[in-house]
């Protein structure tokens, strides 16, 4: 069975400060495929990344990184030097599907408040 | 190139009825997904469609159906409402071509608030 588990309910920063957002999978497939999405106020998720079972390299995109790490089934997300605008919901979600179109299981999300 | 549309943005209905979303994908795009998120049980894969067949389905009471256009765009049904299906109805576009290119994501779309009263 596939799960994600996002322990993080809410996260409270202030600007500029870093914030990592946890996030634990199980699965059985061999192959999955890990995502994380924003949501913002408005309500439209909004893609971030998506890493392969397969690519354990960690990725940098601007002030996000990710950290994936089978050993511990996790894959966890890094914004550095945080800003008002990175407020929103993020979620993490796992699929045997590289698009993950026909079946994305979702963490409960984390919500994230950047105080300025 | 425009977004994923979803109409209507908002809608209310009362127990009993039925009720249709719209989904129009990003052109070209062949994958249609709909989702269900609600504060309790968060964000659920309700099914997809590919090319106007049904590829997969999500665990939800046979009241929720879907189907999809020869133009892609997608639409799905919920029969016999109860105050459980009050929700955010998100529908999701990709081109879907299974080899997980950089651009072959979800795209969602803004989703139908539904109120069942």
């Amino acid at each position: 069975a596939q799960k994600v588990t996002q322990a993080q309910t809410e996260i409270s920063v202030v600007e500029k400060e870093d914030v990592t957002l946890d996030c634990v999978y199980e699965t059985r497939d061999t192959t999955y495929y890990l995502f994380w999405y924003k949501q913002p106020p408005s309500g439209e998720l909004v893609f971030l990344i998506r890493r392969n079972s397969f690519d354990e390299q960690n990725e940098i995109s601007g002030r996000y990184s990710w950290n994936f790490q089978k050993s511990t089934s996790s894959f966890n997300f890094t914004i550095t030097a945080s800003q008002v605008v990175d407020s929103a919901v993020y979620f993490c979600a796992l699929s045997d599907d590289p698009t993950g179109a026909n079946n994305l299981f979702f963490g409960t999300g984390t919500r994230l408040t950047v105080i300025p | 190139k425009a977004g994923v549309t979803q109409t209507p943005r908002y809608l209310i209905k009362t127990r009993g009825q039925q009720v249709t979303l719209s989904c129009s994908p990003i052109s070209g795009h062949r994958s249609v997904s709909w989702y269900q998120q609600t504060p309790g049980q968060g964000l659920q894969f309700l099914f997809e469609y590919f090319s106007e067949t049904q590829r997969n389905k999500g665990n939800f009471p046979g009241r929720f159906s879907g189907r999809q256009f020869s133009n892609s765009r997608s639409e799905m049904n919920v029969s016999t409402l109860e105050l459980g299906d009050s929700a955010l109805y998100l529908c999701a576009s990709s081109l879907a071509t299974g080899t997980g290119g950089n651009t072959d994501t979800q795209y969602f779309g803004p989703g139908t608030r539904l109120t069942v009263l």
